[in-house]
């Protein structure tokens, strides 16, 4: 089975200030890792995936996120931050055979101030 | 191209009573997944359907069942319901081959059993 564990639930920062949200997972067997977003009453947009290869992941709006086995660590990252990126983050997991269920994090709520 | 459309955007009923969500996946997709969200919290895997048949399910009492459609549409039906099943009903397509092109999000019907 696999968790996943989202160790910052809110995090407030500036507008055009760099930010990190982290993410750590556990399982047992080989996995893919998401990345999504969540606006306010609305269903999840995908920013990024890990399914193989570079452990450096590019994604949507600017994010980015490191693939990290040996810390079983996905932790997503901007440089500089907008006020359109207020929303709801989610990290997932999921077996890497096939179209296995996600195991998603608790979320962590990303404020930006102006 | 259209995504994952999801039917009725809200809802709202009655302790004990049934009701019916429905799921049109993305263009290409053969798998539909739903998850219950929770308020502030991550999404929760329910159940997988792939060629008619529940494929994977998750940790969720039999009142809640599913079926798919030919045209790979899906339905979650929930019956006898409790307060406790008010939550954002999330549903997500993706190809049953695996992940590659991600999984696809509707936006939700939000539930509210009172």
């Amino acid at each position: 089975a696999q968790s996943v564990t989202q160790l910052d639930s809110q995090v407030p920062v500036f507008e055009e200030a760099p930010v990190e949200l982290r993410c750590n997972y556990s399982s047992s067997v080989s996995v893919y890792l998401f990345w999504y977003v969540q606006y306010p009453n609305q269903g999840l947009q995908l920013l990024l995936k890990y399914l193989s290869g570079s452990t450096l992941v590019k994604g949507i709006n600017g994010f980015e996120a490191e693939f990290n086995k040996s810390q079983t660590s996905f932790h997503l990252r901007k440089p500089s931050v907008h006020i359109s990126d207020t929303a709801e983050y989610f990290c997932a997991v999921s077996e890497s055979q096939g179209a296995q269920k996600l195991v998603f994090g608790q979320g962590t709520r990303l404020t930006i101030n102006p | 191209d259209a995504g994952v459309t999801q039917s009725p955007t809200h809802l709202i009923k009655t302790r004990g009573q049934q009701v019916t969500l429905r799921c049109s996946p993305k263009s290409g997709h053969d798998t539909v997944s739903w998850y219950q969200q929770a308020l502030g919290q991550g999404p929760q895997f329910i159940f997988q359907y792939y060629e008619e048949e529940e494929r994977q399910r998750g940790n969720f009492p039999d009142r809640f069942s599913g079926h798919q459609f030919p045209n790979y549409s899906s339905e979650l039906n929930v019956n006898a319901l409790l307060l406790g099943d008010s939550a954002l009903y999330l549903c997500a397509s993706s190809l049953y081959t695996g992940p590659t092109y991600g999984y696809t999000f509707g936006s939700g019907t939000r539930l509210t059993v009172v």
